[in-house]
């Protein structure tokens, strides 16, 4: 049962624009949130993260969302930049960690 | 470059072997925890270990083990191979146990080829 879903497997934004990525989770006890990126043959990195009670948290161009009564997230990445090319991962904190299948982000030139 | 170590970043072998992938946590971490990410899949949570003693367990197979040594180093062994179980094996570190508002930060992964 997949309790951090992703439903878009992939996204393309021209540079410049915003890059919207979306989440959704099933458990309402999940108090944590976090955005990760993961290029090709890495590991994923750490990009962002919520706590539940807050529903905004921005750190330069990226700005995470959260939505508790719809239980959403977005990542808002403004301006997108052609190296935010990367796979997106978003994981939701509760006995443990509960990643989604990511959203592979193309920024276009 | 996250401070986490995993070796070896390549592994190939064939059905019915055994392996073992090893990971070095951050410094002062004291949590490691195992995903495996197949093909066009999330990350799926295989096990954590605290200070030496599993904490938590995921979707980890019986033909799967691992453990976490006196000096925080962990080590997961995969026996019994299966073409299925070809995939990336991350491990990740974290400062305290699961509950708190913690990051994992993630290693560079072993890539896992069973033929």
């Amino acid at each position: 049962d997949q309790q951090v879903k992703q439903n878009s497997p992939s996204l393309s934004v021209q540079e410049g624009r915003i890059s919207i990525l979306n989440c959704d989770y099933t458990n309402s006890m999940f108090d944590y949130f976090l955005w990760y990126k993961k290029y090709p043959a890495e590991g994923p990195t750490f990009l962002i993260s919520i706590s539940s009670i807050k529903d905004k948290n921005e750190d330069g161009r990226f700005t995470v969302f959260l939505n508790k009564s719809a239980k959403h997230l977005s990542l808002h990445i403004v301006p997108s930049q052609p190296g935010d090319s990367a796979v997106y991962f978003c994981a939701a904190s509760g006995n443990q960690f509960y990643f989604g299948t990511g959203t592979s982000l193309t920024v276009i030139p | 470059d996250s401070g986490v170590t995993q070796t070896p970043k390549h592994l190939i072998t064939a059905t019915g072997q055994r392996v073992t992938l090893r990971c070095s946590p951050r410094s002062g971490d004291l949590s490691v925890y195992w995903y495996q990410q197949s093909l066009d899949q999330g990350l799926q949570f295989l096990i954590q270990y605290y200070n030496g003693e599993e904490r938590a367990k995921g979707n980890i197979l019986e033909r799967f083990s691992a453990q976490q040594f006196p000096d925080l180093h962990s080590e997961l062994n995969l026996s019994s191979l299966e073409l299925g179980d070809s995939a990336l094996y991350f491990c990740a570190s974290s400062v305290t146990p699961q509950g708190g508002q913690e990051t994992q930060y993630f290693g560079p992964g072993t890539r896992l080829l069973v033929l």
